[in-house]
């Protein structure tokens, strides 16, 4: 069965670089979450949308932006990223209201 | 005060015994999951839970919406169980509320 894929896998950035990390959600999910799991924390939910429209927000900084595109695709672009930004993005996607499944994430690291 | 809370924080067990990890709650939750997540770092959804029981193989969990109270079972355990075990929880929203996580050890 197809899963949530995320890419990249892997990112490596300078300090006040950008990124995007890219989630295409298993066929026929209409809801994508973000969230960010830093070193050796709990994963924090950043943001989510329901039918290419934000759903919910959390604790994204105001450097960070998302959105969903009609193919139901979303993508979460970083900008001036910080040492502090290191961390693992998981995306999860959803019908509405049922349960989540995750991607494998995308290890981002700021140097 | 965590709005999820687990215990214990580290479980070390022989490959065979039963496992308990608990999970208590402080808010209005709509869902409870049990999430496992390996060190690769990849997170799987176990179960969803809004009331009594499910059954998964050798996993069982239970939710108290009343007590406010999750249990994750393991039975007859493995080396291959060892992961972290997450409960997280739907606030009347979607989102997930994260709890610290149980690490879990299973020795042969």
């Amino acid at each position: 069965a197809a899963g949530v894929i995320q890419s990249p896998r892997h990112l490596i950035k300078e300090k006040r670089e950008t990124a995007t990390l890219k989630c295409y959600p298993i066929p026929r999910h209409d809801t994508v979450y973000w969230y960010q799991q830093g070193p050796g924390q709990d994963p924090q939910f950043l943001i989510s949308f329901y039918e290419k429209m934000q759903s919910d927000k959390g604790s994204i900084p105001d450097r960070f932006s998302a959105q969903q595109f009609s193919d139901y695709h979303s993508e979460l672009n970083m900008s001036s990223l910080e040492l502090g930004d290191s961390a693992l993005y998981f995306c999860a996607s959803s019908l509405v209201n049922n349960e989540q499944f995750f991607g494998p994430g995308t290890r981002l690291t700021v140097l | 005060k965590n709005e999820v809370e687990q215990s214990p924080q580290n479980l070390t067990a022989q490959e065979g015994e039963f496992i308990t990890i608990n999970c208590s709650y402080s808010v209005g939750i709509s869902a409870l999951h049990w999430l496992q997540q390996h060190p690769g770092g990849g997170i799987v959804s176990l179960f969803m839970l809004s009331s009594g029981k499910k059954k998964h193989g050798r996993l069982i969990a239970t939710i108290n919406i009343q007590e406010k109270h999750s249990s994750l079972h393991i039975t007859a355990s493995h080396p291959r169980d060892s992961a972290v075990y997450i409960c997280a929880v739907s606030p009347n929203t979607d989102k997930l509320i994260f709890g610290t996580g149980t690490r879990l050890q299973v020795f042969p």
